[in-house]
């Protein structure tokens, strides 16, 4: 059980247009996902936390305009980014905190696989 | 505020041998701390967690950890390295519980397994 997707695994775009990427909770409901980057041999960062049917809470230094999150229903967020540059290129991972009961207590959030983007 | 320290981007030992990664927190609240591995290309999977429960945290694959509060330090260990144990591994840090918030995470260490 506990297991986070994330679509596309990769995605190559052009300067300029925008990328979706989403982030689904397999077997379990979220009440907060979380997404983070990560550059090339580095850690991750976070970026934004988004609760179900709210505004995502966005980390300092995190374009809110620039990366849009939707967080639609208690299996899928969204991070868009939009008119993206070379410099957005980056590993972008999201992970899930299940609503109450057995996994939630737990105290985990489960990272979904990542998405590779590559900006030309 | 929170954070992570790890020491050393790079370790190398041989198979067989003791796997030492060492992690060092800042927390102003008693903090909740994890150990993930990450593998090329991947995600993050979780080794162990230590939520204020028993010190001494055994974890999948052979790793344990064990939280000194006066050192501020949850370092992990396995007795006997292993080819596949070759990764690299994030210590992280909440102040609110793994699922309640963000995870602070440390830089890295890449771990290195010689034949």
């Amino acid at each position: 059980g506990a297991v986070v997707s994330q679509h596309p695994s990769w995605v190559i775009c052009k300067s300029g247009t925008s990328v979706k990427i989403e982030c689904r909770s397999l077997d379990f409901q979220a009440t907060t996902m979380f997404w983070y980057r990560q550059f090339p041999k580095q850690s991750l960062m976070l970026m934004a936390t988004s609760n179900e049917g709210s505004k995502a809470t966005y980390e300092q230094g995190v374009e809110k305009d620039k990366f849009l999150i939707n967080h639609a229903s208690l299996t899928l967020s969204t991070l868009t980014v939009t008119s993206a540059h070379p410099e957005d290129s980056s590993f972008y991972i999201c992970s899930a905190s299940p609503v109450a009961g057995v996994l939630r207590n737990q105290e985990t959030q489960y990272f979904g696989p990542g998405t590779r983007l590559l900006v030309l | 505020a929170q954070s992570v320290t790890q020491l050393g981007s790079h370790v190398s030992v041989s198979e067989g041998a003791l796997v030492l990664l060492r992690c060092n927190y800042s927390s102003s609240v008693p903090p909740y701390l994890f150990w993930y591995v990450q593998y090329p290309n991947q995600g993050l999977q979780l080794l162990l967690k230590y939520t204020s429960a028993a010190t001494l945290v055994k974890g999948i694959n052979g790793f344990e950890a064990e939280f000194k509060k006066s050192e501020t330090s949850f370092h992990l260990t396995k007795p006997s390295a292993h080819m596949s144990d070759a990764a690299e591994y994030f210590c992280a840090v909440s102040e609110a519980g793994g699922g309640a918030d963000g995870l602070t995470f440390g830089k890295g260490t890449h771990l290195i397994i010689q034949p």
